[in-house]
């Protein structure tokens, strides 16, 4: 099936810094998407991005689908950005409905 | 999200006993999943609807049952619970199952076996 990592697993911010996390995947898909996880468990869907370029305050996300690959930049980031960002996707071949996850990325932003 | 509420919130239940989780959602969205997230494991897709009464299997549905007999919401059955399926169960909704639209999760269900 369809293989998803992501990079870096962890990250440590100063608050005010900014970041790059990535997403590759194995194989073509359909439907991509970034969600946050905040230390209370809930998630939060960031960006539907199968392709493109797309932007929401201080988050913007980028897909390159011929390359495989997803990137989210968090720019000026503040406390409230701690959390886990998982990036998803599912395949565009075989009709499966499962959207796969990577393991994510903890992002921590310390004060 | 509003949109979205799962029940209960937090479960503890012995082993061999029977278990159902509810997922209420009130988009009118055609599509409901169920996942659960473990350490180590991440989130997996265990049963998913496509409709009233259409259901289907993810990749960890064994020891599940799911129900949707109505468009708002979704059940799953643990028929007999195991310490296997302590973990935390969320419910997700789609209107549509490729362009143009994303999930949206509710709160979860914290469900431990002992």
């Amino acid at each position: 099936g369809i293989q998803v990592e992501q990079s870096p697993p962890d990250l440590i911010l100063q608050e005010g810094a900014n970041s790059t996390l990535r997403c590759n995947f194995s194989d073509s898909v359909n439907n991509l998407q970034w969600f946050h996880q905040n230390p209370w468990g809930q998630l939060i869907n960031l960006f539907y991005i199968p392709s493109g370029t797309k932007q929401n305050g201080r988050l913007s996300a980028t897909t390159v689908a011929t390359e495989r690959y997803s990137l989210l930049y968090i720019s000026s980031s503040q406390t409230t950005d701690s959390g886990v960002y998982f990036c998803a996707v599912k395949p565009a071949q075989g009709g499966s409905e499962k959207l796969v996850f990577g393991k994510g990325t903890k992002l921590t932003v310390n004060p | 999200d509003a949109g979205i509420t799962q029940s209960p919130r937090h479960k503890v239940t012995e082993t061999g006993t029977p278990v159902t989780l509810r997922c209420h959602q009130t988009e009118n969205h055609r599509y409901m999943y169920w996942y659960r997230q473990d350490p180590g494991h991440g989130l997996r897709l265990i049963h998913y609807s496509y409709g009233v009464k259409d259901t289907d299997k993810g990749e960890v549905s064994d020891g599940y049952s799911v129900s949707r007999s109505k468009t708002e919401d979704f059940l799953l059955t643990l028929e007999s619970a195991t310490s296997s399926q302590t973990s935390v169960y969320f419910c997700a909704i789609s209107e549509s199952t490729g362009f143009n639209y994303g999930y949206t999760f509710g709160s979860g269900t914290r469900l431990t076996v002992v």
